[in-house]
């Protein structure tokens, strides 16, 4: 079976720091994709950045970047800079190519100190 | 922007009684799906749909059925709401990207408690 493990339930960031969160997953698939999703408080959740299993490359959007390390099959979000804005919770999530069915970890909640 | 949303952001039903979410879409997806999100268990699939009629179940089906009559309306039914049902419930909607994935798109969420 397919699993995702967010081992962190929460961390704590003073603002302009950096902050690490971490993901792990299990699947025998070689073809995959892998999410980081936030969840602001009572807010919608929004996609942060996504991560195809066959790049090599880490993906980088602004101060949100990947650490993908497919051997170890460990995807950890890492977040530069960090703004009182970013307090949420954070869920990793993984999609088999084709098709179209997430697996979410169980979250990490974010907490930016002033 | 792909908008979701979803009926009601609170819902206070009481126990055997039957609740319905409604959630719509804009963006002419063709999947959507429900979860429930709970403290400490992420979010874990309820049923999801991949076209109009058609339905699969998530994880998490007892208790719950679905309803996709149109493309951009997707229903969770809770036949007699029972307390175990007090949660958070999302609604989604995905399409194929040009990133080659499906990304989703969530509504607000539908806070939903059962006395």
């Amino acid at each position: 079976a397919q699993t995702v493990t967010q081992s962190q339930p929460e961390m704590s960031v003073q603002e302009a720091e950096t902050v690490t969160l971490s993901c792990t997953y299990d699947t025998s698939e070689s073809d995959y994709y892998l999410f980081w999703y936030k969840q602001p408080p009572s807010r919608q959740m929004i996609l942060v950045i996504r991560q195809e299993a066959y790049k090599q490359q880490n993906a980088t959007e602004n101060r949100f970047s990947v650490n993908f390390q497919k051997a170890a099959k460990s995807f950890s979000l890492k977040i530069s800079d960090s703004q009182l804005g970013d307090a949420a919770m954070y869920f990793c999530a993984f999609d088999t190519s084709g098709t179209y069915k997430y697996i979410f970890g169980t979250g990490t909640r974010l907490k930016v100190l002033a | 922007d792909v908008k979701v949303t979803q009926s009601s952001r609170y819902l206070v039903k009481r126990t055997g009684e039957k609740v319905f979410l409604e959630c719509v879409q804009d963006m002419d997806h063709e999947n959507m799906f429900w979860y429930r999100q709970d403290p400490g268990l992420g979010l874990r699939l309820i049923y999801f749909s991949y076209d109009v009629k058609m339905k699969e179940k998530g994880d998490i089906p007892e208790g719950y059925s679905v309803s996709r009559e149109k493309k951009e309306r997707f229903s969770l039914i809770l036949e007699s709401a029972s307390t175990n049902q007090t949660s958070m419930y999302l609604c989604a909607s995905s399409s194929l990207g040009t990133s080659g994935t499906y990304e989703q798109y969530f509504g607000p969420g539908t806070r939903l408690t059962v006395t």
